[in-house]
């Protein structure tokens, strides 16, 4: 069974600055998503960012980037000039590409961040 | 284009009760999703709905049921709620083979 793990329960930044939020996976799979979804007190879980394994280049949406290291099975988010609005709880997730997990998303325990003014 | 739309928002219901929550996906996505979101066990998928068929289900016990209607609308139902039931639903959809699920704002039970 897949898993993914993130280690930073909280994190906290000041505007402008850069942040970067872990995570790491395991799984047997060759092919395979990954994501980063939002969850700012509304609950709206919102898309941020999405990987896919078979992509060496790293996924970039404006502000936000991802550090895909395939080997290490690790996907990290940064978060530059970073923003009041950026202040959620972010979800890093997998969907694997075939067999028992190709219909659901696995997700981490999430890691809040706070943007200080 | 309308988003993910969950009824109701919040809901209190007492042990033994029932309950039913709704969710209208975007208009063409067929796929619908439902995931509980608690504070212990994160996030965790409960069902899959496609073409009114339920094709995937999680690890929940046989209380948890669901349907999807013609026009991809969907529901679930947990009847004998249980204290541990207090959680955050959450209802996303997709349109068929897509990778992408797009989450509504999600129905918050409380059980007392």
């Amino acid at each position: 069974a897949q898993t993914v793990t993130q280690s930073q329960p909280e994190m906290s930044v000041q505007e402008a600055e850069t942040v970067t939020l872990s995570c790491t996976y395991d799984t047997s799979e060759n092919n395979y998503y990954l994501f980063w979804y939002k969850q700012p007190p509304s609950r709206q879980m919102i898309l941020v960012i999405r990987q896919e394994a078979y992509k060496q280049q790293n996924a970039t949406e404006n502000r936000f980037s991802v550090n895909f290291q395939k080997a290490a099975k690790s996907f990290s988010l940064k978060i530059s000039d970073s923003q009041l609005g950026d202040t959620a709880m972010y979800f890093c997730a997998f969907k694997g590409d075939s067999g028992g997990s190709n219909y659901k998303l696995t997700f981490g325990k999430g890691t809040l961040l706070t943007v200080n003014p | 284009k309308a988003g993910v739309t969950q009824t109701p928002r919040y809901l209190i219901k007492t042990r033994g009760q029932q309950v039913t929550l709704s969710c209208s996906p975007i208009s063409g996505h067929r796929s619908v999703s439902w995931y509980q979101q608690t504070p212990g066990q994160g996030l965790q998928f409960l069902f899959e709905y496609f073409s009114e068929t339920q094709r995937n289900k999680g690890n929940f016990p046989g209380r948890f049921s669901g349907r999807q209607f013609s026009n991809s609308r969907s529901e679930m139902n947990v009847s004998t709620l249980e204290l541990g039931d207090s959680a955050l639903y959450l209802c996303a959809s997709s349109t068929t083979g897509a990778n992408v699920l797009t989450f509504g704002a999600g129905s918050r039970l409380t059980v007392l």
